[in-house]
């Protein structure tokens, strides 16, 4: 099971943004970050827990080992407003934590 | 450039069937694992089935095992996902995804389609 902090979160923009997953037991780096807008499908962020994806903006990074995971936003921009998802794929059945929606104040 | 294109979804009755479909350009589709994943409204993300690059090794979530099967025609760059029995649970936007490397992240998606199961 994954579990995402905190489920909202109101941000201005610039502003730092931290995400975190908590996994139920060990995954090593088998952790993945997602970023999914209104009325389109998730798109890859960052590969095994901090590797950012091919064309991802700098701002965006992840951390973590084990059990514990963060995503962070770095300066945030207003089309950072999404839902972001972490998803395990260390073991079957691979799950995907229930989300994080970032609004733009 | 990659893409992947679903079609096949729509309205059907508790206990009706369905067949989507996905289609892979811009890769080399026989050497890539897909999967369905879906989407329920309000919902989060679900992986319901899977299939090697070979279609030798399968997946099915436990809420779909028996009743959706998965297979895919490498000379068609094409994925299906048959879905019977189904049920107003199963009501979500489906994608097909691919994944890619050792540790099986989704790095493209399809726009995905609409399932409703409703009488």
């Amino acid at each position: 099971v994954l579990t995402q902090s905190p489920d909202f979160q109101s941000v201005t923009p610039k502003e730092k943004v931290t995400i975190t997953c908590r996994a139920s037991q060990s995954i090593g780096s088998s952790l993945h970050w997602y970023q999914q807008k209104p009325d389109q499908s998730p798109k890859l962020l960052i590969k095994d827990a901090s590797q950012s994806f091919s064309g991802v903006p700098s701002r965006f990074s992840g951390s973590g080992s084990g059990t514990d995971f963060t995503l962070t936003i770095n300066s945030l921009e207003p089309e950072d407003a999404a839902t972001y998802y972490c998803h395990q794929s260390s073991s079957l059945p691979w799950t995907f934590g229930q989300g994080t929606k970032v609004e733009i104040k | 450039e990659v893409q992947l294109v679903e079609s096949g979804g729509g309205l059907v009755q508790p206990g009706g069937s369905l067949r989507l479909s996905c289609v892979g350009s811009g890769f080399t589709f026989s050497r890539i694992s897909m999967n369905w994943v879906r989407q329920g409204p309000g919902k989060g993300l679900e992986v319901v089935a899977s299939i090697s690059s070979s279609g030798t090794y399968i997946y099915y979530a436990d809420s779909v095992k028996g009743r959706f099967t998965i297979s895919r025609d490498n000379a068609k760059n094409s994925l299906s996902l048959q879905m019977n029995s189904l049920r107003a649970e199963d009501t979500a936007v489906y994608f097909c995804a691919r994944d890619v490397g050792a540790t099986f992240y989704f790095d493209f998606w399809g726009q995905g389609t609409q399932v409703t199961v409703s009488s």
